[in-house]
């Protein structure tokens, strides 16, 4: 069965541009998550889809959104790039929704803001 | 304010020994845990998992231990082998928690040869 696919996989922006992020999970699985990565945070929770509804959301602007298809693909975007959002974006996947349920991740999408 | 800790940031181990990583949680109401190890530029790969109504799961050299009253748990690798070397991430999620995964900061795990 083929794992969590991300694309792209790296990513250069300036500030003030905007970039959207794509994740195509385990066929299957119906919720995707998404983290952001950095040296300092770690891995830090953005949201959660599922069919197509945000169930939930990390502490995050508002400046981050996402979205869910109905074949369970997801996309995130970030508006207005700011230094900071430089990081490994990682998207994850599972079989339900909210907890106890193993997540699996993809690649990740690192992404450079200059 | 962390609800999920790894306070050693890296843990260096002799081939064949055991390795013990250890994680501790401040929210009562985590009932899930996984263990996740990851190496860099990569996404995290899924190691092991445990319910909050068991204290003990195995699998393979991985085994993960739950010390509910203590809100501990650790990851045992028996024997250690260099190509385990990677960091390591403890998350833990609640039934009906804001969050899908709470993650963590990781141990770097270094297996000598």
């Amino acid at each position: 069965k083929a794992g969590v696919t991300q694309t792209p996989r790296y990513l250069i922006k300036t500030r003030g541009q905007q970039v959207t992020l794509s994740c195509s999970p385990i066929s299957g699985h119906r919720s995707v998550s998404w983290y952001q990565q950095t040296p300092g945070q770690g891995l830090q929770f953005l949201f959660e889809y599922f069919s197509e509804t945000q169930r939930n959301k990390g502490n995050f602007p508002g400046r981050f959104s996402g979205r869910q298809f109905s074949n369970s693909r997801s996309e995130m975007n970030v508006s207005t790039l700011e230094l900071g959002d430089s990081a490994l974006y990682l998207c994850a996947s599972s079989f339900s929704a909210g907890g106890g349920d193993t997540q699996y991740f993809g690649p990740g999408t690192r992404l450079t803001v200059l | 304010d962390q609800q999920v800790k790894q306070n050693s940031p890296s843990l260096s181990v002799q081939e064949g020994r055991i390795s013990i990583l250890n994680c501790d949680y401040t929210n009562s109401m985590f009932d899930y845990f996984l263990w996740y190890k990851k190496y860099p530029a990569e996404g995290p790969t899924f190691l092991i998992s445990i319910s909050s109504i068991k204290d003990k799961n195995e699998d393979g050299r991985f085994t993960v231990f739950l010390n509910k009253s203590a809100k501990h748990l650790s990851l045992h690798i028996v024997p250690s082998q260099p190509g385990d070397s990677a960091v390591y991430f403890c998350a833990a999620s609640a039934e009906g928690g804001s969050e899908k995964l709470v993650f963590g900061k990781g141990t770097k795990l270094t297996v000598n040869p």
